[in-house]
């Protein structure tokens, strides 16, 4: 498996609250992005990163914000969470090299 | 904006049989991809495809691309019960590493 860890696995939060989801690689892999997952839409991408600090919205952004400071950390905020933001969130992984993606284990976040 | 369908969306077969699952998509790329997630588990490469014509097979499955007609393709030949999953198809927009998902075949093999 490639080296991906998302933290925290599972999470209950409640609406209004702020909530970060970390992704940490070992591979070194240059580009780093966030997905989630409904039923019915498949993954959507809502932000990626293509190096330190150099990052860039996908198809469903709002409400979300992320940051890169350092290259093996990807981090994702929901700055005020809504009860639309429950899914799964996934944490991907790809170098030009490689041209396929790597996905992490997947977080289940539950907003009440 | 960037359109990636697939067909069908749940697919029920009977182990022995063969279908294809079919992945279009309205952009340009060379690069098509085809995972496969397990229940409750993360996804899984299962092909890489990168230039017209390309075909690759492993096991019972088959997958190409026709990049002229924007489609790729899913084999399953003489369908075993462990291959029931989801399998999505994934575009490389503009091969600049930003990976665009279809909504995924949901495949139920019964025996």
């Amino acid at each position: 498996d490639a080296g991906i860890t998302q933290s925290p696995r599972h999470k209950v939060t409640e609406t209004g609250t702020p909530v970060t989801l970390r992704c940490h690689q070992t591979e070194n892999h240059r580009y780093m992005y966030w997905y989630r997952q409904d039923p019915g839409h498949g993954l959507r991408l809502i932000h990626y990163s293509y190096g330190v600090k150099d990052t860039d919205k996908g198809e469903v952004s709002d409400g979300y914000s992320v940051s890169r400071s350092k290259t093996e950390d990807f981090l994702l905020t929901l700055e005020s969470a809504t009860s639309s933001q429950t899914s799964v969130y996934f944490c991907a992984i790809s170098e030009r090299a490689l041209p396929e993606a790597f996905f992490g284990q997947g977080t289940r976040l539950t907003v009440v | 904006e960037l359109k990636v369908e697939q067909n069908p969306l749940f697919l029920s077969m009977q182990e022995g049989k063969n279908y294809t699952i079919y992945c279009n998509y309205s952009t340009t790329s060379d690069r098509l991809y085809w995972y496969r997630q397990d229940p409750g588990k993360s996804l899984e490469s299962l092909f890489v495809l990168l230039s017209n014509g390309a075909v690759k097979q492993e096991g019972r499955l088959m997958a190409s691309l026709d990049t002229k007609a924007r489609l790729s393709t899913l084999h399953i030949t003489a369908a075993v019960h462990d291959l029931s999953a989801t399998y999505f198809c994934a575009v490389d927009k503009w091969a600049g590493n930003q990976f665009y998902f279809g909504t995924g075949t949901s495949l139920t093999v019964i025996p």
